[in-house]
């Protein structure tokens, strides 16, 4: 299986602040990289797919960088809805593999 | 409009089977390219893939959950279906099925809400 590394595992920021994210394969995986946000009691939601794609309706705020084994969300300014926990997922090879997510909490 | 609908027990004896439908609609699991998944999320843990069944009808499951699993289809009816035999107390999670697409490398582009399994005697 292929490992992921998501760091950090929690982060503390304030509306408008700029943050990234990211996610680390223990083997190449070309652009197969894809970005989740959920929130409590609601299905996870695309937001990235292909390392740097942005899933239709998601705003332009968030963006995803990264190719190989090393791999980046950012948010350019946060949003009160922002507020969530991130998760990155390998869809190279299955079984598909899910970081252990970023929780997003407010300063 | 596409959606995914899971339902099932809501509790579950230790020992017994899970028996999960994953209901969905506005796409058809004949076009190539399109699967369906099950990933689980155990009370304040990360999402766990569990399994998929593709357009063509192969299967793949978790390696470590592979002699629990089965993935079926009912095709006439929309419907993907998950077994899960040997139910434990550390299976209780959220259970989520989600559409995969290629056009989006293979992510899980739409979700369903989740439906929480308790296993307890």
């Amino acid at each position: 299986d292929i490992q992921m590394t998501q760091s950090p595992s929690s982060l503390s920021a304030s509306v408008g602040d700029r943050v990234t994210i990211t996610c680390r394969t223990s083997q190449t995986i070309s652009s197969y990289l894809n970005w989740y946000q959920h929130k409590p009691g609601k299905a996870p939601k695309l937001l990235i797919y292909g390392a740097s794609s942005l899933q239709s309706g998601v705003p332009s705020r968030f963006s995803g960088s990264g190719s190989g084994t090393d791999f980046t969300l950012t948010i350019s300014s946060l949003q009160p809805e922002d507020f969530a926990t991130y998760y990155c997922q390998q869809s190279y090879s299955t079984p598909d593999t899910f970081g252990l997510g970023t929780k997003l909490e407010i300063k | 409009q596409i959606t995914l609908k899971e339902s099932g027990p809501t509790l579950v004896k230790p020992t017994q089977t899970l028996t999960l439908t994953c209901t969905f609609s506005g796409f058809s699991l004949s076009t190539s390219g399109v699967s369906v998944g099950w990933i689980r999320q155990p009370p304040g843990e990360a999402l766990e893939w569990l399994a998929l069944l593709y357009w063509d009808d192969e299967r793949r499951y978790s390696p470590t959950l592979k002699n629990r699993l089965t993935i079926t289809k009912d095709t006439s009816k929309n419907q993907v279906v998950l077994t899960m035999t040997n139910m434990d107390p550390v299976d209780t999670a959220t259970y989520y099925c989600a559409r995969k697409s290629m056009v989006t490398k293979n992510a899980f582009d739409i979700w369903g809400q989740g439906t929480m399994v308790t296993v307890s005697s």
